[in-house]
């Protein structure tokens, strides 16, 4: 079965400075697509960037840029130039290979940016 | 804004109780997923449904059960409720199962926060 780990239960970053957190998977199938979300403390799921399997290019939006290694099943988002309002809750997340399409996440990483 | 309603936004009621939550998917969405989110844990998948029907289905209690109606909106019913219930339930929808600009992705709703006296 399909699982996410993230490691980092909390981090603090200085306010300008990137962060790098977290997220390997398990899985053994070929085609898999990855996600990251954002859950403010308003509780609010916002999508913020995805990588597919077959992504030969690692992906990118605004600040943030996903650090996609293969090899090592590892998918680390990177958030350049921090901000105050990126403290939120930050959940990766696969898609499951069956007809579902459903998500399984992660436990999730409390990241507090400090001014 | 998601386009993903739900309602309502905050229930509070007693233990042993029943409560009804309500998703509105986007427009032209077919499939519904329900996900529980405990305190400080991630999301749990319960059940989804793709135009009507049962499609997946996770760890979702037996006191617990969803259906999708024709116009597509979803309801998920909780009965007798536990204290350990207590949780953010959120909605997600897609267009086909197949995600929106990638293939997998969920619109979410703003949850419903349902607290458990």
């Amino acid at each position: 079965a399909q699982k996410i780990t993230q490691t980092q239960p909390g981090m603090f970053v200085q306010e300008k400075e990137a962060v790098t957190l977290d997220c390997t998977y398990d899985t053994s199938d070929q085609s898999y697509g990855l996600f990251w979300y954002k859950q403010p403390s308003s509780g609010e799921m916002i999508f913020l960037i995805y990588q597919g399997s077959y992504d030969e290019q690692n992906a990118t939006e605004g600040r943030y840029s996903l650090n996609f290694q293969k090899a090592r099943k590892s998918a680390n988002l990177v958030i350049s130039a921090s901000q105050l309002g990126d403290s939120a809750m930050y959940f990766c997340a696969m898609r499951e290979p069956d007809s579902s399409y459903k998500l399984i996440f992660g436990s999730g990483t409390r990241l507090l940016v400090r001014p | 804004d998601s386009g993903v309603t739900q309602t309502p936004k905050h229930l509070i009621t007693a233990t042993g109780q029943r409560v009804t939550l309500r998703c509105s998917p986007r427009s032209g969405d077919l499939s519904v997923y329900w996900y529980q989110q405990s305190l400080d844990q991630g999301l749990q998948f319960l059940i989804q449904y793709y135009n009507g029907e049962e499609r997946a289905k996770g760890n979702i209690l037996e006191r617990f059960s969803a259906q999708q109606f024709p116009d597509l909106h979803s309801e998920l019913n909780l009965s007798s409720l536990e204290l350990g219930d207590s949780a953010l339930y959120f909605c997600a929808s897609s267009p086909s199962g197949s995600g929106g600009a990638y293939p997998g992705e969920l619109f979410f709703g703003e949850g419903s926060r349902l607290t458990v006296l």
